[in-house]
């Protein structure tokens, strides 16, 4: 079955800091992973995606994420924040099993970004 | 890459009323997804939608409640019934694409 936890329900770094969103999964199937953005009052915006090619993905806004098969984890990172960088976080997993095609959304995580 | 819009982009209903939202894909496709967001919260799935056959419901939502039609491979409405400001939540549309989905900019329903 498939699960996706974001580990912390916010976080809030200074601007110009490092920003870490943490993300475990499980999947009984090859997964696709996701992290969506979304602004305030904003629909759904895509960062990045893995789907089983290289495990360090690079999305926009400067935003990675490396997926790590033995600690089912998918963490998001940016090397420095930007205040247009607070949002909410979401990560997504989703597979084709035997029930059919599901994905299922984290959480989410609310970035703060301190001036 | 798929465009999706939704109509209506926002409501104000009155409790008791029933809402039906719609939902245009610029391409044909074989699954969509209608997700329901509510206030502060994380999306969650309702209900998968094939054209041709009956929508799948997941736990906790039902045909009662959130009637489907999907009558070709890029519409798709979804009615919200016999409301309550419980129901208040934004919706939204998705469709699968090749390795992701797409989703639509939602619908922010209001109950009062």
């Amino acid at each position: 079955a498939q699960s996706v936890t974001q580990l912390d329900s916010h976080v809030s770094v200074s601007e110009g800091t490092p920003v870490l969103l943490r993300c475990n999964y499980s999947s009984s199937y090859s997964p696709s992973l996701f992290w969506y953005v979304q602004h305030p009052n904003k629909g759904l915006q895509l960062l990045l995606k893995y789907t089983s090619a290289a495990t360090l993905v690079k999305g926009i806004n400067g935003f990675e994420a490396e997926f790590k098969k033995s600690e089912t984890s998918f963490h998001l990172t940016k090397p420095s924040a930007h205040m247009s960088d607070a949002a909410e976080y979401f990560c997504v997993v989703s597979d084709q099993g035997t029930g059919g095609f599901k994905t299922i959304f984290g959480a989410g995580t609310r970035l703060f970004v301190k001036a | 890459s798929a465009v999706i819009s939704q109509k209506p982009s926002r409501d104000i209903c009155q409790r008791g009323t029933s809402l039906t939202i719609q939902c245009q894909v610029d391409s044909q496709v074989t699954m969509m997804f209608w997700y329901r967001q509510q206030p502060g919260q994380s999306l969650t799935l309702i209900a998968t939608a094939n054209q041709g056959s009956e929508a799948t419901y997941e736990s906790g939502f039902v045909i009662d409640k959130f009637p489907i039609s999907r009558p070709n491979l890029t519409f798709s409405t979804l009615t919200v019934s016999n409301m309550s400001p419980e129901d208040s939540s934004i919706y939204l549309c998705s469709v699968e694409g090749t390795y992701e989905q797409y989703f639509g900019p939602g619908t922010r329903l209001t109950v009062t």
